[in-house]
């Protein structure tokens, strides 16, 4: 079955703790990327990649990193965590150049 | 301004109504126009697609894409409360490598 995976789903932490949430995908997608998804706001990207070793900035990059060492598997790191980054997160995959992105279903982040 | 314009809604219609949910859109370069729904603590899933100008029919679902006017649209026939969700509308252009810029969504509620 074709599937954007995420872990974990829900994650409690404390400001400054450093957290990965893993996003691994099984359709051989080039292009990834991750979405945080805030009341009113809307998706907002924070970072994409379009292959391995190829990534860039979304709208919010700050205070997230990002690394793809292979083409299945895109994490999202926190090095320190703030009560700011609590929200929804999303990991996405889509054949480059096309758009259709499919979605994982979302890491809920809370930051205290 | 931001570059996509959704109205946030609720809007809510009675079940077998006809619905439409529609995105205005700054940039003209934009080529590629999707749907996506998204229900309650679920990732959004792709619902339509459509390259360009022009109509695309699936089912009860219809995508209507004015460049003319940067204006898209999506008509749903025949609702029913399983339509219940969040609707998002999102557009790319290989100016932007790609990226998908996202409208802010429009909550639907179909009342049984």
């Amino acid at each position: 079955e074709a599937q954007v995976t995420q872990n974990p789903r829900y994650l409690i932490t404390v400001t400054g703790k450093k957290l990965t949430v893993t996003c691994s995908q099984n359709m051989n997608h080039e292009y990834m990327s991750w979405y945080r998804q805030d009341p009113g706001l809307g998706l907002r990207q924070i970072y994409y990649s379009m292959n391995v070793e190829v990534t860039d900035k979304g709208d919010v990059p700050e205070g997230y990193k990002v690394s793809r060492k292979e083409k299945r598997n895109f994490p999202l790191i926190l090095e320190s965590p703030s009560p700011n980054q609590t929200s929804l997160y999303f990991c996405a995959s889509s054949l480059a150049g096309v758009g259709k992105s499919y979605f994982g279903p979302g890491t809920r982040l809370t930051v205290l | 301004q931001k570059e996509v314009e959704q109205d946030p809604g609720p809007l809510s219609v009675p079940e077998g109504a006809i619905v439409s949910l529609n995105c205005t859109y700054s940039n003209s370069a934009f080529q590629y126009f999707m749907w996506y729904r998204q229900y309650s603590r679920k990732g959004p899933e792709l619902l339509m697609y459509t390259y360009s100008s022009g109509n695309k029919e699936d089912g009860r679902f219809t995508a209507q894409v004015d460049k003319s006017s940067k204006y898209i649209s999506l008509f749903i026939r025949d609702s029913q409360p399983s339509d219940s969700a969040t609707y998002l509308c999102a557009m790319s252009s290989m100016d932007s490598n790609y990226q998908l810029i996202w409208g802010a969504g429009t909550k639907l509620i179909i009342k049984p």
